[in-house]
């Protein structure tokens, strides 16, 4: 079956400008997650929703983040303003409902700010 | 303390050695946990959940200790192909899920 999937797989933005990531788990999951990854270090927990719940967003770094999940399904990150020190992979995962059930990741959007 | 802590490594061991990695978590009401690996340049992979009384898959062993807050990872006869960086993953509660920041496995011929 289809797996986590994220567009664009690669973004290049100039300082300053807006730009989205989008995240469309696998059919089913309840629950998405995005996550951060700088070069060389660990993943960065952002946001996570779960079914209609309100998010947890206690990881988004600064206001200029925000994501939406729409239908409890699709998600979209949000950057405004971009700065360089937001170059990373941000990377998707969704799960079914439940603790024990495991991340699936996409392959992750490597945002480029020059 | 952190609230996922692991030892970054690297772990530089021969082909066919045994390889153990442990790793803290702090909330003591955390319910899953599992073990990642993560590949250059790729997205985390799931390599096994860890189950209370403990669980195996081939060459892989996890443990849980509650007591101590730790889960563990042994990899008996190392593959070239297991080098790796190894995520451990915890519950953190309300359904966050927290990744410790990996060990490197290099496994030499």
């Amino acid at each position: 079956g289809a797996g986590v999937s994220q567009s664009p797989s690669n973004k290049v933005t100039e300082k300053g400008k807006d730009v989205e990531l989008r995240c469309d788990p696998i059919s089913g999951h309840t629950a998405l997650y995005w996550y951060r990854q700088s070069l060389g270090q660990g993943l960065e927990f952002l946001i996570y929703f779960q079914g209609n719940s309100a998010p947890d967003k206690s990881g988004l770094p600064s206001d200029r983040f925000s994501a939406e999940r729409t239908g409890g399904s699709v998600s979209t990150l949000t950057i405004q303003r971009t700065q360089q020190e937001d170059s990373a992979v941000y990377l998707c995962a969704s799960r079914p409902t439940g603790d024990y059930s495991p991340l699936h990741f996409g392959n992750g959007t490597r945002l480029t700010v020059t | 303390r952190k609230e996922v802590e692991q030892d970054p490594g690297p772990f530089n061991v021969p082909e066919g050695a045994t390889v153990a990695f442990n790793c803290t978590y702090s909330n003591s009401a955390s319910q899953s946990f599992f073990w990642y690996r993560q590949d250059c340049r790729k997205e985390p992979k799931l390599l096994m959940s860890v189950y209370s009384s403990g669980n195996e898959d081939g060459r892989f062993t996890a443990q849980l200790n509650r007591a101590s807050q730790y889960i563990s990872l042994l990899i008996r006869d190392s593959k070239l192909s297991d080098s790796a960086t190894y995520l451990c993953v915890v519950n953190g509660g309300q359904g966050n899920l927290i990744f410790g920041k990996g060990t490197k496995l290099s496994v030499k011929p």
